[in-house]
């Protein structure tokens, strides 16, 4: 059954370094999202790619954070520098594009900022 | 901009019980999709039941029904014979209606624990 990759699944950084994530969606799906899910809270999104193009950042904290998907597959989310109020669960998620289709949702990398 | 609200952080329920996760939601559109996801521990989250809100006609999927009063903006999950394998945060999510895909707006979420 294909799925959602995303690695790693655990990371540890200190302040202040450079830390990133990445995802392959499920072969076919057009869209692309990343979600932040911060302990005891539901996700929200990041950022949502249509095949390679951005279609919704607006709540990505741009000034450290960035996100691409070249070719519009596999794609990578960094940030730069991490702070402390970072340490969340990053999820990736792909769907077809479709309207109200299911989004597929990877296992998600666990961040802690010391 | 679209608010969803799950009011019972915690919910624990006997094995083969029917419980019911209450999730109401606020919006100005009239075409839009709702949805519950399961995530349980250490897994990836998955869809358990998806309801257009042009349909009348509540959506079922095996053990998991739905109660969607489009009118009071209500959107409750009712899950029957519950299984220890129903264990698992579940979330209440909207999307808007349109092509192309719009996000998921989700709410806290609702710890379900199964008791045996």
């Amino acid at each position: 059954e294909a799925e959602v990759a995303q690695s790693p699944r655990y990371k540890i950084t200190e302040k202040s370094q450079a830390v990133a994530f990445w995802c392959d969606p499920i072969s076919g799906h057009a869209t692309l999202y990343w979600y932040r899910q911060i302990l005891g809270q539901g996700p929200e999104l990041l950022v949502q790619f249509q095949d390679e193009s951005v279609v919704d950042d607006s709540q990505l904290p741009k000034d450290r954070f960035s996100a691409e998907r070249l070719k519009g597959v596999d794609s990578t989310l960094k940030i730069q520098p991490a702070e402390l109020g970072d340490s969340a669960m990053y999820l990736c998620a792909s769907s077809l594009r479709t309207e109200g289709t299911e989004a597929f949702f990877g296992q998600g990398t666990r961040l802690t900022v010391v | 901009a679209q608010t969803v609200t799950q009011s019972q952080p915690e919910m624990s329920v006997q094995e083969a019980e029917t419980v019911t996760l209450s999730c109401t939601y606020d919006t100005s559109e009239n075409n839009y999709y709702l949805f519950w996801y399961k995530q349980p521990p250490s897994r990836q989250m998955i869809l358990v039941i998806r309801q257009e809100a042009y349909k009348q006609q509540n959506a079922t999927e095996n053990r998991f029904s739905v109660n969607f009063q489009k009118a009071a903006k209500s959107f409750s999950l009712k899950i029957s014979d519950s299984q220890l394998g129903d264990t698992a945060m579940y979330f209440c999510a909207f999307m808007k209606a349109y092509f192309g895909n719009e996000k998921l707006t989700f709410g806290t979420g609702t710890r379900l624990t199964i008791i045996p």
